[in-house]
């Protein structure tokens, strides 16, 4: 696609559902990123993938969330076991090369997933 | 990973007023880039800038990257240039700074 698309845009979770936030990066992109960003807080880096390959998921807050990105393209962001602190927008971006080479990477975002968890 | 501080937190200009934003880093980058996060949460691209100056109409940003830091100049601000500006950063992995706040009052 032309951009980088998130699903769903909004997203209600009761205390203790699981939860699959999808991204779509840009055809050909090699990087993706996720990110969490609290109301009135910039955003926070969660996980990157290079390709299929998870190489940096320091930024997961707990054992609850999981990503994977298994054919190098669509991941998907999921939290198991929802808390009133996961409530929050997921950023996913992706950039063509990784954010080592020293031209490409230019991120680009998506609108977010808003997560609300009640 | 590398920390990334903006400054000032909060600004408020009338409008036609100019200002700078400014994005330290604490290490060597390969990435830098502005935002402009509009009031639907979506982050624009303003800038993909690791070295050098580039110039977009109104703004211009500047980054010395051997000085570790990246100034963003906004000149004749307008209403619309109002919300959160964010810096980011990284060599391995990008980090985002916490944002500068604009308010352009008419």
């Amino acid at each position: 696609g032309a951009g980088v698309s998130q699903s769903p845009r909004y997203k209600v979770a009761k205390r203790g559902q699981d939860v699959a936030l999808r991204c779509d990066p840009i055809s050909g992109h090699v990087s993706l990123f996720w990110y969490q960003q609290a109301l009135g807080q910039g955003p926070e880096f969660l996980t990157y993938f290079q390709n299929e390959a998870q190489l940096d998921k320091s930024g997961l807050p707990s054992d609850r969330f999981f990503a994977e990105r298994p054919e190098g393209s669509v991941s998907t962001l999921k939290i198991q076991r929802t808390q009133q602190e996961d409530s929050a927008v997921y950023l996913c971006a992706s950039s063509l090369e990784a954010p080592a080479r020293a031209w490409a990477t230019e991120a680009f975002f998506g609108q977010g997933t808003r997560l609300t968890v009640v | 990973g590398i920390q990334v501080e903006q400054s000032p937190p909060d600004l408020i200009l009338q409008e036609g007023a100019n200002s700078t934003l400014r994005c330290n880093f604490s290490d060597s980058v390969n990435n830098l880039q502005w935002f402009h996060q509009n009031p639907w949460g979506q982050l624009i691209n303003l800038f993909y800038i690791p070295s050098g100056t580039k110039q977009n109409g109104r703004l211009s940003a500047t980054t010395v990257a051997t000085e570790r830091y990246s100034l963003l100049y906004i000149s004749s601000s307008q209403t619309t240039d109002s919300g959160v500006y964010f810096c980011e950063a990284g060599a391995n992995n990008l980090f985002f700074g916490t944002g500068t706040r604009l308010t352009v009052i008419p």
